[in-house]
């Protein structure tokens, strides 16, 4: 297809785990964002990518998050030692450039810490 | 600190009738105002977009008003279809060295009856 797309699209997992969340923008698109949704939130940015600049990551909650975008193309979000809290909907977004400002999204990926 | 604040969780109209999405906003240097919907179980797709010079941008049945002395965002949607039932989220872009970051809010709820 030629949207974004996420795997998985569930993930359900224990305290204490680590996860790894996939995210593959549209073909060309140089901008890659994630965002979370938790439960009667709005969405809430955790990092950016751009190009082969250094990532914006001044959202991301803690140190247990990390995130790659290899190749310029698909990104990988990793949450360490996951804890309860960390439940939400992960959202990934690509944009083409710099010039327009529409940000495709993915369908998410739903993470559950039990 | 909610920088977009959507103080409506919920909204319920008639089909045919006009929904009124409100969104305000806590910063003077935001500089473009966006729109998104979303469907259970789908990433949001954006909807319609304003630049901090204007003050209104329509697109079919979509118009987008911005009021920069209040900062205050609204969506208008007439007339109201069922299939426009969804949650939408408005979005604020600080522009400059942002990156297009986007801001949300926490969305409100848009239930049309048929």
């Amino acid at each position: 297809g030629a949207g974004v797309s996420q795997s998985p699209s569930n993930k359900v997992t224990e305290k204490g785990k680590d996860v790894e969340l996939r995210c593959d923008p549209i073909s060309g698109h140089t901008a890659l964002y994630w965002y979370r949704q938790s439960l009667g939130q709005g969405l809430e940015f955790l990092i950016y990518f751009q190009g082969n600049s250094a990532p914006d990551k001044s959202g991301l909650p803690s140190d247990r998050f990390s995130a790659e975008r290899t190749g310029g193309s698909v990104s990988t979000l990793t949450i360490q030692r996951t804890q309860q809290e960390d439940s939400a909907v992960y959202l990934c977004a690509s944009r083409v450039g710099l010039s327009t400002d529409t940000q495709y999204f993915g369908p998410g990926t739903r993470l559950t810490v039990l | 600190d909610q920088q977009v604040k959507q103080n409506s969780p919920s909204l319920s109209v008639q089909e045919g009738r006009i929904s009124i999405l409100n969104c305000d906003y806590t910063n003077s240097m935001f500089d473009y105002f966006l729109w998104y919907k979303k469907y259970p179980a789908e990433g949001p797709t954006f909807l319609i977009s304003i630049s901090s010079i204007k003050d209104k941008n329509e697109d079919g049945r979509f118009t987008v008003f911005l009021n920069k002395s209040a900062k205050h965002l609204s969506l208008h949607i007439v007339p109201s279809q069922p299939g426009d039932s969804a949650v939408y989220f408005c979005a604020v872009n600080a522009g400059g060295t942002s990156y297009g970051k986007l801001t949300f809010g926490q969305g409100t709820i848009l239930t049309v009856h048929p």
